[in-house]
């Protein structure tokens, strides 16, 4: 049972913007940064953003993350075909001392 | 180009032992930390552990920790993990991820490279 709840699905049509809660605690969202990860079908996970609201080089800007208090949120604008996957949020748990993913959040392109 | 290789896939019956593997390049391995996730058939992602290769430092989840060996061998750059009796709720696909964090004490920490998996089926 993860400890970051995320909605199962999300969707969109193209060019539209889509929101994807992650709800944590005091203990890991609430302490800690919120990193997220794109995982493509049949792909490995890829580093969406980290540290909250930063964008490695190469992914673009339509990603952008926050934080507020014990939750986070992911949002992409522009929605495009290629960005059907699933989404999920991480952050590290002080009180369980490890990392902890978020239930997952598949987005469907309509 | 900074890289995370894995074995390849495993076929395995429950009891038997495994190691797999995940070679980094491209970057100083032993100044980064491997994590390891599972992901079993059509679920989500489980951390399962770190170990940092320049001290052997390791953290295991608690869902992981007896039930798993993480190890390293920094002079060839590959992390390893292992179980001495495989189940069959092993089965999963595998993968190994370079971890970083600037705090110090993890409260930063992210996964940046992510090494393509390891598919191991456990199966009578």
């Amino acid at each position: 049972q993860s400890v970051l709840t995320q909605p199962p699905s999300a969707s969109g049509t193209p060019g539209q913007r889509v929101t994807i809660s992650c709800s944590g605690s005091s203990s890991n969202i609430g302490s800690n940064t919120v990193n997220w990860y794109q995982q493509l079908p049949r792909t490995a996970p890829k580093l969406l953003i980290y540290s909250n609201n930063q964008r490695p080089s190469g992914v673009p800007d339509r990603f952008s993350g926050s934080k507020s208090g014990t939750s986070a949120s992911l949002a992409i604008s522009g929605l495009q075909s290629e960005d059907e996957a699933d989404y999920y949020c991480a952050a590290w748990d002080d009180s369980l001392n490890g990392y902890v993913f978020g239930t997952g959040t598949k987005v469907t392109v309509l | 180009e900074v890289q995370l290789v894995q074995s390849g896939a495993e076929v395995k019956k429950p009891g038997e032992s495994l190691k797999i593997s995940c070679k980094g390049s491209g970057y100083s391995f032993t100044s980064y930390w491997i994590g390891w996730v599972r992901q079993m058939p059509g679920k989500g992602l489980e951390w399962m552990g770190i170990i940092y290769p320049g001290d052997s430092d390791t953290r295991y989840s608690p869902s992981f920790q007896g039930q798993v060996t993480m190890s390293a061998d920094k002079s060839i750059s590959t992390a390893y993990l292992q179980w001495s009796s495989l189940k069959a709720s092993d089965t999963a696909m595998y993968y190994c991820a370079r971890g970083y964090d600037s705090s110090g004490y993890l409260y930063y920490y992210y996964m940046d490279v992510w090494g393509k998996g390891t598919t191991v089926t456990v199966s009578s």
